[in-house]
């Protein structure tokens, strides 16, 4: 199993132009989410997945959209990037469901820049 | 929804030490409580988690208490080593709900040899 994979690593961004942020995970969980984490601070939910065509909004949603077409995908677009979107992301995925919350297995996540 | 707070935000020990890190959260539906570990560059991966239906769990040299009352939970290293020297996070969720955790800011630690 690769786990929760994550593209690109790094990426330089212009103010306005918007990119897609890839995560995948082979390990058939139904929930998988998105993290950003600005230095030095902690990890904020941006959004989150339940399952395949459901999305929900995390803490920080503004400025970013979320799919959920397949189990395994859960892709991240940034549609006018901004300074204040400077950060590292991190997308995670765990069971979840009707069973007992498990552990949440992390990307490598994506260095994000935009100047 | 949730609120999970974290203290210190840094905390520095010696080496052979313990060291104890506090987390408190807002929703008393929470009943799932992880802690992650996040070394310098690299990935969160958990360490140790406990649920609700438990007031201690142990591995090793790391523990983790829960006081469903106050709403709080804390992580405790016994005899710190230089590798455990990381950001430890702290978070809280539901089981077999929306499941979507909520992680505290954070605390770095730093185990002087």
């Amino acid at each position: 199993n690769a786990g929760v994979t994550q593209t690109p690593k790094f990426r330089i961004l212009k103010i306005g132009q918007s990119m897609t942020l890839q995560c995948a995970q082979d390990m058939n969980h139904n929930y998988m989410y998105w993290y950003r984490q600005d230095p030095g601070m902690g990890l904020k939910l941006i959004y989150y997945s339940v399952g395949a065509g459901i999305t929900d909004k995390g803490e920080v949603p503004n400025g970013y959209n979320v799919s959920r077409s397949t189990t395994e995908d859960f892709p991240l677009r940034l549609e006018l990037a901004a300074p204040s979107q400077t950060s590292v992301y991190f997308c995670a995925s765990s069971y979840g469901g009707t069973r007992m919350n498990t552990e949440a297995f992390f990307g490598q996540g994506t260095r994000l820049t935009v100047v | 929804g949730e609120n999970v707070e974290q203290h210190p935000s840094t905390l520095s020990v010696q080496e052979g030490d313990s060291a104890v890190i506090k987390c408190t959260y807002s929703d008393s539906a929470s009943n799932y409580f992880p802690w992650y570990k996040q070394e310098l560059g690299k990935r969160p991966q958990l360490i140790i988690d406990i649920r609700s239906n438990v007031g201690e769990k142990k591995d090793q040299r790391i523990a983790v208490t829960l006081n469903k009352t106050a709403k709080h939970f804390s992580l405790h290293i016994t005899e710190t080593q230089p590798e455990d020297s990381a950001v430890y996070f702290c978070a809280a969720g539901r089981e077999g709900s929306q499941g979507n955790l909520i992680f505290g800011k954070g605390t770095k630690l730093s185990v002087k040899p």
